[in-house]
């Protein structure tokens, strides 16, 4: 099993919709847990950041990580065309003196007006 | 305003020419990280730092170096490129985890070794 596991879709829907994304991961020692926005030709973008368990919300965007499932997810509301775009999501093991940080293969998401 | 650097942005060379990537980030951040993007395999981390003169390897660390001597510069070397590190590259820096980890990346470099 991938250490972290993302659909990379591609997910296509209607202005206005929420939009669900996914990751799940193998390795129950990470510890923190990130969503990235990569636009065309850029580089990828830190969106949420979250340490534990449970949700954190930011605007139109939730973060949830549910540990005991190895599952963490990402929700849009009132989808916007500008969110068409790639999301990694990301998770970070640190010990001591290094850190292990390993990305999803990214979802990329098409917003339609 | 707070970025990060790369240069250059593209860059087309042979097999066996070194060549250096450089990174430079304006935020004082300690950690500094390098990526490589491909298709279908999306993105791994390289080599990172954790401060000056500390580096360690990440996922793919082969066929690459790093230095780390002074805060704000973190270059990528490619000692003797092959086509297999043809590829999208990219230079983050951030905050140690426990003052937030917010990762800031760079604008990426598209190198293709011939």
């Amino acid at each position: 099993q991938k250490e972290v596991e993302q659909d990379p879709g591609p997910l296509s829907v209607p202005e206005g919709a929420i939009v669900s994304l996914n990751c799940t991961y193998s390795n129950s020692a990470f510890q923190y847990f990130m969503w990235y926005r990569q636009y065309s030709r850029k580089g990828p973008e830190l969106l949420m950041y979250t340490y534990s368990s449970g949700n954190k919300e930011d605007g139109r965007f939730t973060a949830q990580v549910d540990k005991s499932s190895k599952y963490i997810s990402l929700f849009i509301r009132d989808s916007q065309p500008s969110d068409s775009a790639t999301y990694l999501c990301a998770m970070k093991e640190v010990t001591g003196g290094s850190e292990k940080l390993v990305f999803g293969k990214g979802t990329k998401l098409t917003v339609n007006p | 305003e707070a970025q990060v650097t790369q240069n250059p942005r593209y860059l087309i060379t042979v097999t066996g020419k070194k060549l250096t990537v450089t990174c430079s980030q304006n935020m004082n951040h300690e950690y500094m990280s390098w990526y490589r993007q491909d298709p279908g395999l999306g993105l791994r981390q390289i080599y990172y730092s954790m401060n000056v003169e500390v580096t360690d390897k990440g996922d793919v660390p082969e066929g690459y170096k790093v230095s780390r001597k002074e805060k704000r510069n973190f270059p990528l070397i490619l000692e003797s490129p092959s086509p297999n590190q043809t590829s999208l590259y990219f230079c983050a820096s951030s905050l140690p985890p426990q003052l937030g980890g917010t990762q800031y990346f760079g604008p990426g470099t598209r190198l293709t070794v011939l």
